[in-house]
């Protein structure tokens, strides 16, 4: 039974590049969570996403930051014009209700370095 | 803005001692969760509280869910050096997204 998987698990991109994270939820999961954690901070939201649909985007930078969860395929986060500043670990969760709340697995992370 | 504290940020113990972690807020949330973390891996769900006073165990770990839903606890019993990690709480609300405690660092010497 396979839990939630991103990859690639480390990414470098040079300034300027494009940085896509992908992430394939556990195996009847529908609710897709996108998270943060920059060195020395904790655990920030970006963003959820149900198939096809951006419920809750209040934790994206405005800019150069999108997310996707297509009909079929895995949940994408795209980085555009990467900066050092969005060197950090990228998780990905998936979540089902379970009667009493939305319990949140995560996946092992992408790490991302810009040089 | 929601936010959880975490105290204490860091604890080192002897294997056998016990230990508490708090997790508070001025806030209300609808669920709290509890995940311990690897260095370099993602957080691993451990419990999930609902109801405001509910108490989970889960072998040698007590979580406690404060009445007013604001603040909880986890104890652990007897620790063992497999319990070192971080371990971090969480808040749930209205729009699913997680809302991450400043995390509690915890060190057990054999």
């Amino acid at each position: 039974n396979a839990g939630v998987m991103q990859n690639p698990r480390h990414l470098v991109r040079r300034r300027g590049q494009e940085a896509r994270l992908r992430c394939s939820p556990m195996k009847g999961h529908s609710h897709v969570y996108w998270y943060r954690q920059l060195p020395e901070e904790g655990l920030k939201f970006m963003v959820y996403l149900q198939k096809e649909n951006i419920i809750d985007e209040s934790g994206m930078p405005k800019e150069r930051f999108s997310a996707e969860f297509p009909k079929e395929g895995p949940s994408i986060l795209r980085i555009q014009q990467v900066v050092r500043g969005d060197s950090a670990a990228y998780f990905c969760a998936s979540s089902d209700w379970t009667g009493g709340s939305y319990e949140q697995y995560f996946g092992p992370g992408t790490r991302l370095t810009v040089t | 803005t929601q936010l959880l504290e975490q105290s204490p940020q860091f604890l080192s113990i002897q294997e056998g001692e016990n230990l508490t972690v708090y997790c508070n807020s001025s806030s209300v949330f609808s669920s709290l969760q509890w995940y311990r973390q690897e260095p370099g891996e993602g957080p691993v769900l451990l419990v999930t509280v609902v109801t405001g006073g509910e108490v989970k165990k889960l072998k040698r770990l007590t979580f406690q869910f404060g009445d007013a839903r604001k603040d909880s606890s986890l104890h652990i019993t007897a620790a063992q050096t497999g319990d070192t990690g971080l371990y971090l709480c969480a808040g749930g609300g209205a729009t699913n997204k997680l809302i991450f405690g400043t995390g509690t660092l915890l060190a057990v010497q054999p």
